[in-house]
């Protein structure tokens, strides 16, 4: 069974500080999505990695999928209160067919 | 391009009541998945469809079913239900599944008393 852990679980920080969430795997995926879901509401798509050793920005977070696509991390600079969400990392399977796997989230709290 | 929509949002049944909830995909979307979410388990596949046919199933009993009309559009059905089948319960669409980019609709908060 293939498993995503994500790391931390709970995050509260000050507005302006950095911040790295980790989601990791013994196994290997073809890609790797980033969502962000507010409460009520379903998870957005952020951005999707599909190349080992992939960087993607989108403004001041920074996305990157380990070399051998087991791994993924998400860095945020300088936070703002409108950065506060659950941050969900989903795999997808190496094989047609496979269901996306998703970790249970890091929640993030930022405050002002 | 309208979104993946869900109805109703909200829904209130008792134990041992049966529940169905909808799901309009995107435009042009033929697969559809459905996802339990619960604080303690997260985000959960139940099934996902693909051109009517159920392509893919989760580790849930068999209380929970679903099925996908010509025109994409996906139901799911939870007969029996049960306290801890208290969740949002969320429709995600995509061109052609398979680990394909998923758009998400708000979702289905199903509270059971």
């Amino acid at each position: 069974t293939q498993l995503l852990e994500q790391s931390p679980q709970f995050l509260s920080i000050q507005e302006g500080e950095n911040l790295t969430v980790y989601c990791n795997s013994s196994s290997v995926f073809s890609s790797l999505q980033w969502y962000r879901q507010e409460p009520g509401e379903g998870p957005v798509l952020l951005v999707t990695v599909v190349t080992g050793g992939e960087v993607k920005k989108l403004k001041r977070l920074t996305f990157q999928f380990g070399d051998a696509r087991k791994d993924s991390s998400l860095h945020i600079t300088a936070a703002q209160p409108g950065d506060t969400g659950l941050y969900l990392c989903a795999g997808g399977g190496p094989q047609a067919g496979t269901a996306l796997i998703f970790g249970k989230g890091t929640t993030l709290s930022v405050s002002s | 391009k309208a979104g993946v929509t869900q109805t109703p949002r909200y829904l209130i049944k008792t134990r041992g009541q049966q529940v169905t909830l909808s799901c309009s995909p995107i435009s042009g979307h033929r697969s559809v998945s459905w996802y339990q979410q619960t604080p303690g388990q997260g985000l959960q596949f139940l099934f996902e469809y693909f051109s009517e046919t159920q392509r893919n199933k989760g580790n849930f009993p068999g209380r929970f079913s679903g099925r996908q009309f010509s025109n994409s559009r996906s139901e799911m059905n939870v007969s029996t239900l049960e306290l801890g089948d208290s969740a949002l319960y969320l429709c995600a669409s995509s061109f052609a599944g398979r680990g394909d980019t998923q758009y998400f609709g708000p979702g289905t908060r199903l509270t059971v008393l």
